[in-house]
């Protein structure tokens, strides 16, 4: 099973702080992605990337940025944090498309409050 | 708009009998459809799904129908256990263009002993 990792598992900040959030998969998946996860709006894609150095727009990405730095990382920043950012924030990467295998598979979650 | 609709928030069925979970989508381009099981404190796990070019997968005791026409997919879980009890998330890709599973939000399955 595709590994994928998260940190931090929870972070604490104050509105206007600089967060970033870490994510590394260790199964050379081509694609990586960022959703937030909030009650009453289920799972909702921030941004995603096709490889490093890629970035592609998801469906909710004001306020964030992200950066594919290498095959196995992926970065979410929150440049100014705001306490409607406070979420469950999930990574996934699968390893293609179009051929059987668009499985995604999630690291375990980074909870963010921002206070 | 939402692209990927779950109207059922929850629901509730008894232990050994039918759970019927539905979705309905608004994007014709979506070719993969599929279900995510995901328990509370926990990530969301692939359970089963579909490729457009077919309307019906089984897998043990899950089945995926699929409805282009009405854009719209279902999983059914047969003898459904306490242990089915999560969240089921409906997800949908395009894989023509946008390599992306848009998610519902979710019904929250109960099985009750």
């Amino acid at each position: 099973e595709a590994a994928v990792t998260q940190s931090p598992r929870n972070k604490v900040t104050v509105t206007g702080g600089n967060v970033t959030l870490s994510c590394r998969q260790t199964n050379s998946h081509n694609y990586m992605y960022w959703y937030r996860q909030d009650t009453g709006h289920g799972l909702r894609l921030i941004h995603y990337s096709y490889g490093a150095g890629n970035l592609q727009i998801g469906d909710v990405p004001d306020g964030y940025k992200a950066t594919r730095t290498t095959q196995e990382d992926f970065f979410l920043l929150l440049e100014l944090a705001s306490p409607s950012q406070t979420s469950l924030y999930f990574c996934a990467s699968s390893e293609t498309w179009g051929a059987t295998a668009e499985t995604l598979y999630f690291g375990s979650g980074t909870r963010l409050t921002v206070l | 708009g939402q692209q990927v609709k779950q109207s059922s928030p929850s629901l509730t069925v008894q232990e050994g009998g039918i759970s019927i979970l539905n979705c309905d989508y608004e994007n014709d381009m979506f070719d993969y459809f599929a279900w995510y099981k995901k328990y509370p404190d926990n990530s969301p796990t692939l359970l089963i799904s579909v490729r457009s070019n077919v309307d019906k997968r089984e897998d043990g005791r899950l089945t995926v129908f699929l409805n282009k026409s009405g854009k719209h997919f279902s999983l059914h879980i047969t003898a459904s256990q306490p242990e089915d009890t999560a969240v089921y998330l409906c997800a949908a890709g395009d894989g023509g263009s946008n390599y992306k599973l848009t998610f519902g939000k979710g019904t929250l399955l109960t099985v009750t002993p």
